[in-house]
């Protein structure tokens, strides 16, 4: 089993769409978490930070559940510049040890 | 601008011949590491640095080398490269603590035939 999984998608939504990725972990000691965001091969860009209590960003919401070991993004109203790749990361307990999930592909159709 | 520079963007070489990959930083992050990342496979991490002289194997540290001499630069060495080592390579960094995510450059594109 991957330490990260996440629903490859690819998920095809209209614009105006609600949508919601989510991403399961295997290691209970994971400390930190992350979605990413990656555009055609360019590099990963920091989408948010995940944090217990949830958190809002705009029209970007992520939550954590512990007990249940997933991470979740929620994008509202969605617009066309949304389609990317989005990655979950989870950090061990090992100070700098990252581990991505392989990416869920989102496109944004007019 | 603060950034994480790599280079070469691109780089197509033989089996066999040593290569170094440069990634600098400016932001004077502690944490540095190394993905590759591989269609089907997702990015995985190669190496990463807590400090100046303190490194660790990521997943996948086979066929690499690194070193951390300098807080900012936290090069990646190729011995002797192999086609299975054909990827896109990515470096990154990141203050202390555990709410930052990483710093990515943007990218070093190497084929090895």
């Amino acid at each position: 089993r991957k330490e990260v999984e996440q629903d490859p998608g690819p998920f095809n939504v209209p614009e105006g769409a609600t949508v919601a990725f989510n991403c399961t972990y295997s290691n209970s000691a994971s400390q930190s978490f992350f979605w990413y965001r990656q555009d055609c091969r360019k590099e990963p860009k920091l989408l948010m930070s995940v944090y217990s209590s949830g958190n809002e960003d705009g029209r970007f919401t992520a939550q954590l559940n512990r007990a249940s070991q997933y991470i979740s993004l929620l994008i509202r109203d969605s617009k066309l510049s949304d389609s990317a790749t989005y990655l979950c990361v989870v950090n061990g307990n090992r100070a700098g040890k990252s581990t991505f999930g392989d990416g869920t592909t989102l496109t944004v159709k007019p | 601008e603060a950034q994480v520079t790599q280079n070469p963007r691109y780089l197509i070489t033989v089996t066999g011949k040593k290569l170094t990959v440069t990634c600098s930083q400016n932001m004077n992050h502690e944490y540095m590491s190394w993905y590759r990342q591989d269609p089907g496979l997702g990015l995985r991490q190669i190496y990463y640095s807590m400090n100046v002289e303190v490194t660790d194997k990521g997943d996948v540290p086979e066929g690499y080398k690194v070193s951390r001499k300098e807080k900012r630069n936290f090069p990646l060495i190729l011995e002797s490269p192999s086609p299975n080592q054909t990827s896109l390579y990515f470096c990154a960094s990141s203050p202390l603590g555990r709410n930052y995510g990483y710093t990515f450059g943007s990218g070093t594109r190497l084929t090895v035939v």
